[in-house]
């Protein structure tokens, strides 16, 4: 099952404010990614964190590695109506010798103008 | 430079019945993975390649079998379609672990 737990499921906010979104996990991840899903759409990477501790930032998204490496976060500063979609968490979980990418349930973001 | 293609972009299968979704990519990537993407469910990992003839189980691979022939190729198979089968499948690549992921355009597939 789902081994990477994101919060919020949704979140419905006004043009300009700020949002944060997070993923935990009781495993041990390599790597943090975050993707953005258009409707109709694949996934789009937006942010990719290597090490425990990093913060990257991409324009007016922030991520954060958590130190633990079994959590991270996603902050929009000013959100614009464009940032709606589905935000997913993804990480790299070591499996035998090699690595899968799992994903969060995402995050269903709704900006109102 | 197409990137990540998946073939077909949509699809009707009755219960029982059998199809292959093809995914190429071009960017002569190692790793290809299939997802499936279901209501309030995200994106489940059903078999993941990490190199040509090589496959691994995902999340939920029950009902579903792969095939990396060739590196660029990455099929999924279904042999008995049923109706929890039903969602939009992804496919993904990658040049190595650890690095990211492109995604194709999604088949949407209904099984009825």
């Amino acid at each position: 099952g789902q081994q990477l737990n994101q919060s919020p499921q949704s979140m419905f906010i006004q043009e300009g404010e700020d949002v944060s979104m997070n993923c935990t996990s009781s495993s041990i991840f390599n790597t943090w990614l975050w993707y953005k899903q258009d409707p109709g759409e694949g996934p789009v990477l937006l942010i990719a964190l290597y090490k425990a501790g990093e913060l990257t930032s991409n324009g007016r998204l922030t991520a954060q590695f958590g130190i633990t490496r079994k959590d991270s976060f996603l902050n929009i500063s000013a959100s614009i109506p464009s940032d709606v979609g589905i935000y997913f968490c993804a990480g790299l979980l070591p499996q035998g010798g090699s690595e899968k990418l799992v994903f969060g349930k995402g995050t269903k973001l709704t900006v109102n103008p | 430079n197409a990137g990540v293609t998946q073939t077909p972009k949509f699809r009707v299968l009755k219960t029982g019945q059998s199809m292959t979704l093809l995914c190429a990519q071009d960017m002569n990537h190692e790793y290809m993975y299939w997802y499936r993407q279901d209501p309030g469910m995200g994106l489940r990992l059903i078999h993941y390649s990490v190199g040509e003839g090589t496959t691994a189980k995902g999340e939920v691979p029950d009902g579903y079998n792969v095939s990396r022939l060739k590196k660029q190729n990455f099929l999924l198979g279904l042999e008995s379609a049923a109706p929890s089968q039903t969602s939009v499948y992804f496919c993904a690549s990658s040049y190595m672990t650890a690095t990211e992921a492109f995604f194709g355009q999604g088949t949407r597939l209904t099984v009825v």
